[in-house]
Order: C-alpha cells, then structure tokens, then sequence
C-alpha cells in the first residue's frame, strides 16, 4: 500500500541535543511538507520541498533544518537552537509542485517532547 | 499567517444530527479543501472544491463555497460517533501568490455523543 511513514512515533530530546525525524513517502509524489501542530492549534508550516535537492522555509523555520536528496524522503533535523521544540510534528506530501487542485497526504506524525 | 478561520471552534451533538462547520479566509483562492483529523493521528483529506464550484456533495458530506463573502461550510449528515474528530480548511493562496502550499485554519473539535 503507498503512504507516508513517519518516524518514530515518540521522540524524547534532551537539552542541547539535535533529533532527527524521519519521513519517507512511497506515493512519487514530487512535493513534500513538515508541519508543526500544537495543542489545540492548526498546522504551521515549518519547511516544504517541491522537488529533490530544492527546499523553502515556512512560517516558522527557525531552529529546523531539512534536507531532501532523494524524492522519497524528506527528514527533519529539530536542532539546539529550537527552544520549544514540543509539538505534534505531521509530514505530508501531493503530487503537484504548484499544489493546485491537489490534496496533500499525511503521515501519523511524530510527538517530539523534551526530557 | 493562516488564512482560514473555522467557526465554531468546538461543536457538540448527538448522533443522528447534522453538523455545520464553516470557514472564512481573507484572500482570492483556486482551491479550498477540508482535512479530517483523528485525535493523535494525521489528517485525511476530505473533499476538495475548486473556485469555480458552488457545491461539492462526497457521501455524507456537502461542501458549499461562496468566494463572494470568501467563506466555505462543511455539512455532515446523520452524523455518527466515528465523526468525532478535528476539522480544518484549507486554502492554497494567500496575498495573491501561489507558492506551492496550503494554509490551514486552526479547525473545529466536532464531538458527536451516541
């Protein structure tokens, strides 16, 4: 079956460490998004690739980093320098670099905490 | 800079009702969508409906837009306890740029009690 799959499901950080979480897609979707939600909030755009080695900053890039070598994966680095780093973290992916008429497919996400 | 606003927040009813979440957002769009999300999972998409659309019927589910007042209302009939969940719109322009994105409103928390 094609999806996303994120990874993993918790994640713990402790002060001044980098975590990586993982997102790969099986879809061939060209375009590919990293969200941060917090409780009761919507999603905020963190970082978005629409094509491989080609990636922008969303509204809150600050204290992330991506990277995007190959189509069918799409990690986020949550580094040091993110000092609320708690959240609900969603990948997502559509077919269409311009995102029109196209709906974007989730993964399950990842809970990021802090220790 | 989310562009979609849903209304109400919070919603609560009884099996068998209907449910009617709406969304307003600020700039001209090509697209509207709406998102399912189960409590601690990631979002499905719903139903897309494109500008030039009025109404847009998926089952249980009739998503109408009036780009006149920029405003979209999901509809859920005969609501079910498995509809408990979040609900948010999408659009995919904001301030007259389309950069490849969506912009999510902070969605409505639809509770249906059996």
């Amino acid at each position: 079956d094609g999806g996303i799959t994120q990874s993993p499901k918790y994640l713990f950080r402790k002060e001044g460490q980098n975590v990586t979480l993982s997102c790969e897609q099986n879809l061939n979707h060209d375009a590919m998004y990293w969200y941060r939600q917090d409780p009761g909030q919507g999603l905020r755009l963190i970082y978005y690739s629409q094509i491989v080695n080609d990636f922008q900053k969303g509204d809150i890039a600050e204290g992330y980093s991506v990277s995007r070598e190959k189509k069918e994966s799409f990690p986020l680095t949550v580094t040091s320098a993110q000092k609320n780093p708690t959240a609900f973290y969603l990948c997502a992916s559509s077919t269409s670099r311009t995102v029109l008429n196209q709906p974007q497919h989730f993964g399950d996400g990842t809970r990021l905490s802090i220790l | 800079s989310q562009q979609g606003e849903e209304d109400p927040q919070a919603l609560s009813i009884q099996e068998g009702e209907n449910a009617t979440m709406n969304c307003s957002y600020k700039t001209s769009i090509n697209n509207l969508q709406w998102y399912r999300q189960n409590s601690g999972r990631g979002l499905v998409h719903l139903i897309l409906i494109r500008s030039n659309e009025r109404e847009k019927h998926s089952g249980r589910l009739r998503v109408t837009l009036d780009t006149s007042k920029k405003s979209s209302s999901l509809l859920i009939t005969a609501s079910r306890a498995a509809d408990t969940a979040s609900y948010f719109c999408a659009t995919d322009r904001f301030r007259g740029s389309t950069l490849g994105r969506l912009y999510f409103g902070r969605g409505t928390q639809l509770t249906v009690w059996p």
